[in-house]
């Protein structure tokens, strides 16, 4: 039972173009989510993050999105540069006494075309 | 240099032995964290720890063990009875307090042979 879907395993987009990563999720105890971006054989780094209370978190050139109502997020990469490249992961966490262990989805491999 | 140390990056063992994988960091944080990661797969969270002498299963703790006698140090044994074994491991630490992101070592790619 998969609590966090990133329905399209890989997304083409053109550099200096707007990236959009979806995420869905349904478990509504989640009142945390993250997005991060992975190369192979590295660990995970950390993007962007947004508390269930805000609906928008902005950082630059990255935004993430929350839409509770549907149990969607997504992260606009804008302009998308080549190093965008990569694995981006859907993360979601709900209290587990405070640790907080996060719940995963599948990935997306954004990949930046010239 | 402060972060977290993931070694080895590559680990080879025979089939029915126990291995031992190390994570350690010098951020001070509280809470540390193992994942595995399969092929086409998300991370899965193996076992967590909040605090020195304390820690909590995870999603998929059957076949593993930890252990967390220092703030630093987080090691994780992958024991026989892990069916599956072959993955990549990755560790984590997360600073006090919620809604805080974790922050993953580099990863140990862990195959049986």
């Amino acid at each position: 039972d998969q609590q966090v879907k990133q329905n399209s395993p890989s997304l083409s987009v053109q550099e200096g173009r707007i990236s959009i990563l979806n995420c869905d999720y349904t478990n509504s105890m989640f009142d945390y989510f993250l997005w991060y971006k992975k190369y192979p054989a590295e660990g995970p780094t950390f993007l962007i993050s947004i508390s269930s209370i805000k609906d928008k978190n902005e950082d630059g050139r990255f935004t993430v999105f929350l839409n509770k109502s549907a149990k969607h997020l997504s992260l606009h990469i804008v302009p998308s540069q080549p190093g965008d490249s990569a694995v981006y992961f859907c993360a979601a966490s709900a209290p587990r006494g405070g640790a907080d262990g996060l719940t995963f989805g599948k990935g997306t491999h954004l990949i930046i075309q010239p | 240099d402060g972060g977290i140390t993931q070694s080895p990056k590559y680990l080879f063992r025979k089939e029915g032995q126990n291995v031992t994988l190390s994570c350690e960091q010098n951020l001070n944080h509280d809470a540390m964290y193992w994942y595995r990661q399969d092929p086409g797969q998300g991370l899965r969270l193996i076992y967590y720890s909040q605090i020195v002498n304390d820690f909590q299963k995870g999603d998929i703790a059957e076949g593993y063990s930890v252990s967390r006698e220092k703030k630093e140090s987080f090691p994780l044994t992958v024991t026989s009875a892990q069916k599956n074994p072959t993955a990549f491991y990755l560790c984590a630490t997360k600073t006090q307090g919620t809604r805080q992101p974790q922050h993953f070592g580099d990863g140990t790619r862990l195959s049986i042979l």
